[in-house]
């Protein structure tokens, strides 16, 4: 069974940089889907996509590692196989930026069309001083 | 970016009514398109994958369709466990988007 698990602060203060781990049990993520990805969600509101990092060279986006625009500047998304996980920061935290965050497995179907196969349970966030 | 933008914003149906949800791209996303479905409290579920493929383990009364612009997540017979939030999500381009989502209310 794929299980994904995310790990971080529950509450961090304004202008803090947060700083989020993605696991997984019984399996080694990097031998698992193609990557990982981090996506968020406000309390009450949509899924937001935040980033990607795959495991080989991307061939289809020519970018191992995507960030969504309006967040690139805030986000460094890195990996380490030898600890089984992959680590996403997001710097000059904001109140607007409390919510769920979840972590998801990338798989790829035929022709690199990618998905979120697998999602951690989510960790709230909470940025307030 | 590549706007997704799902209608309608919520719906109220039936248990047994047959329900169409819509997906429209701000562009031609060929058919790197997924469909999500989310229950309160918990993770989104993924249902469909590359436009019309189900994932394992997903009841075959969910199906999509779709191509380009326009794509169709359809639940043939609402059943009690389908009142959710279900969202599409374009993996086109290497900057990903998702819908504003489709809250499936009890009539």
């Amino acid at each position: 069974q794929i299980t994904l698990r995310e790990s971080g602060p529950s509450l961090v203060k304004p202008t803090q940089t947060l700083t989020l781990t993605c696991t997984s049990s019984g399996f080694l993520l990097h031998t698992s889907g193609v990557g990982v990805g981090w996506i968020r969600q406000p309390p009450g509101k949509a899924l937001e996509w935040l980033a990607l990092i795959f495991w080989n060279d991307d061939k289809r986006y020519n970018d191992d590692k995507p960030y969504s625009p309006s967040l690139r500047s805030r986000l460094t998304i890195t990996k380490d196989t030898s600890k089984n996980q992959v680590v996403l920061t997001m710097t000059n935290m904001d109140p607007v930026d409390t919510g769920t965050y979840y972590c998801a497995q990338i798989s790829e179907a035929s022709g690199w069309r990618h998905y979120f196969e697998y999602w951690g349970q989510g960790i709230l966030v909470t940025v307030s001083s | 970016d590549i706007q997704m933008t799902q209608s309608p914003s919520s719906l109220s149906a039936s248990v047994g009514d047959r329900v169409t949800i819509t997906c429209r791209a701000g562009q031609n996303i060929n058919n790197y398109l997924n469909w999500y479905q989310q229950k309160p409290g918990k993770a989104p579920k993924l249902l469909i994958y590359a436009t019309a493929n189900l994932q394992s383990g997903v009841p075959p009364r969910f199906s999509g369709t779709g191509s380009g612009i326009d794509f169709t997540l359809t639940i043939s017979s609402l059943q009690p466990e389908d009142f959710a939030t279900y969202y599409c999500q374009q993996s086109y381009s290497s900057t990903w988007t998702f819908g504003q989502g489709t809250k499936v209310e009890i009539k």
